[in-house]
């Protein structure tokens, strides 16, 4: 069935780096994008979304882009801290839904 | 700090058993959605309240129910507990009833254990 889904389910990144997490789906009449983060023992913090109208969209330090014609979305962490460790998941909005990605750990190197 | 509170933060209990499960929403929002996060499951929706009514249904079990009282706080009742329920359970909320086209914010979740 169709599904949101992450091509990486790790990554790792030196402190100071960009890191860019990606996120593939599949149902094209989606039309708004979130990404969360989540720490350990923590739920789920909202950190940017993007509606289908758009292709990207900044916020502090992260940037998210949205591609509809491959059915992309990523999100990009500029200069990556130690509190940028954490797993990170897109969601989809599909109709009265939220389908989650199985999420991307993000570990970043001193 | 989201503003969403949840409690217990863990329940350890056993097969066969019946449990609930507390969330107070941010100051203002009107709705309530609660999630199941288990291992092999990820992240996954199960219901939604807007102002006390049901307004979605996701992946829920019929042994699974919630309801929103007239203060908006909600609580999620787990009954004929399995081993596979064992999972964080998080709360979130949203201004308006349109929550799946606005930010949710997630409380610190509830950790269920069965066993």
């Amino acid at each position: 069935g169709e599904s949101v889904g992450l091509h990486l389910p790790t990554l790792s990144v030196q402190e100071g780096d960009n890191s860019i997490i990606n996120c593939a789906y599949s149902n094209s009449a989606s039309d708004y994008f979130i990404w969360y983060k989540q720490e350990s023992g923590k739920g789920p913090q909202f950190i940017i979304d993007i509606r289908s109208n758009m292709d990207k969209r900044q916020g502090q330090r992260v940037t998210v882009l949205l591609n509809k014609t491959v059915k992309h979305l990523s999100l990009q962490i500029a200069a990556t801290q130690p509190g940028d460790s954490a797993v990170y998941f897109c969601a989809e909005s599909r109709g009265q839904n939220f389908v989650f990605g199985p999420g991307t750990r993000l570990s970043v190197l001193p | 700090d989201s503003g969403v509170t949840q409690t217990p933060k863990h329940l350890i209990t056993a097969t066969g058993q019946r449990v609930t499960l507390r969330c107070s929403p941010r100051s203002g929002d009107l709705s309530v959605y609660w999630y199941q996060q288990s291992l092999d499951q990820g992240l996954q929706f199960l219901i939604q309240y807007y102002n006390g009514e049901e307004r979605a249904k996701g992946n829920i079990l019929e042994r699974f129910s919630a309801q929103q009282f007239p203060d908006l706080h909600s609580e999620l009742n787990l009954s004929s507990l399995e081993l596979g329920d064992s999972a964080l359970y998080f709360c979130a909320s949203s201004p308006t009833g349109q929550g799946f086209k606005e930010t949710q914010y997630f409380g610190p979740g509830t950790r269920l254990l069965v066993l």
